[in-house]
């Protein structure tokens, strides 16, 4: 069965400090996609990477960037230099590959962002 | 373009009322799923249609919990007898698909936030 375990419920920092949420999985499938979706508190679920389980190389965008490693099972998001408009709840999910697209969130992670 | 859009965004109603919510996707988009969020949960999966064909929906809580999409474009959630506990966000994605074993991604509406008094 298919699980994402997000370890950190909440997390706070400065403005500009780095930090790192993580995400641990777990599938039998070999072929699976996983995700990161944040949601501001208007509560919008809104879509910030899609990963398959063949490419493992890490991905930056702008201030984002993902380290995925099969063999630890995780898919650890990263933002660099925080600001106060990325604190939101951030999702880890898990896709497995022909699975109606029933895709497994995790709890989720409260990041507050403070000036 | 515009995104998900889901009606109501609020709604509070008495235990034993039916209630009945509308997604309208993403105009392009063949697939719609259903999702119920609890406070401090990260959302859980109910239905799936492509197009107008319910796929997935072993997953609905209960037999009180329908779901349908009757032209392949909006879908409708109903509630009926509702409960204390049915009270969450009820969130509906889209996604364009291609294939039966494809996995897409999911754009999520705003939600419904139901509230059973």
């Amino acid at each position: 069965a298919q699980k994402v375990t997000q370890a950190q419920t909440e997390i706070s920092v400065v403005e500009k400090e780095d930090v790192t949420l993580d995400c641990v999985y777990e599938t039998r499938d070999t072929t699976y996609y996983l995700f990161w979706y944040k949601q501001p508190p208007s509560g919008e679920l809104v879509f910030l990477i899609r990963r398959n389980s063949f490419d493992e190389q890490n991905e930056i965008s702008g201030r984002y960037s993902w380290n995925f490693q099969k063999s630890t099972s995780s898919f650890n998001f990263t933002i660099t230099a925080s600001q106060v408009v990325d604190s939101a709840v951030y999702f880890c999910a898990l896709s497995e590959a022909g699975n109606n697209n029933d895709m497994r969130f995790g709890a989720g992670t409260r990041l507050t962002v403070k000036p | 373009d515009t995104g998900v859009s889901q009606n109501p965004r609020h709604k509070i109603t008495k235990r034993g009322q039916n209630v009945t919510f509308r997604c309208d996707p993403i105009s392009e988009h063949n697939r719609l799923y259903w999702y119920r969020q609890t406070l401090g949960q990260g959302p859980e999966f109910l239905t799936y249609f492509q197009n107008e064909a319910q796929l997935e929906k072993s997953r609905l809580l209960s037999d009180r919990f329908s779901a349908e999409r009757p032209k392949g474009s909006f879908s409708t959630l109903e509630i009926q007898r509702t409960e204390q506990g049915d009270s969450a966000m009820y969130l509906c994605a889209s996604s364009l698909g291609s294939g039966q074993y494809t996995t897409d991604t999911q754009y999520f509406g705003p939600g419904t936030r139901l509230t059973v008094l």
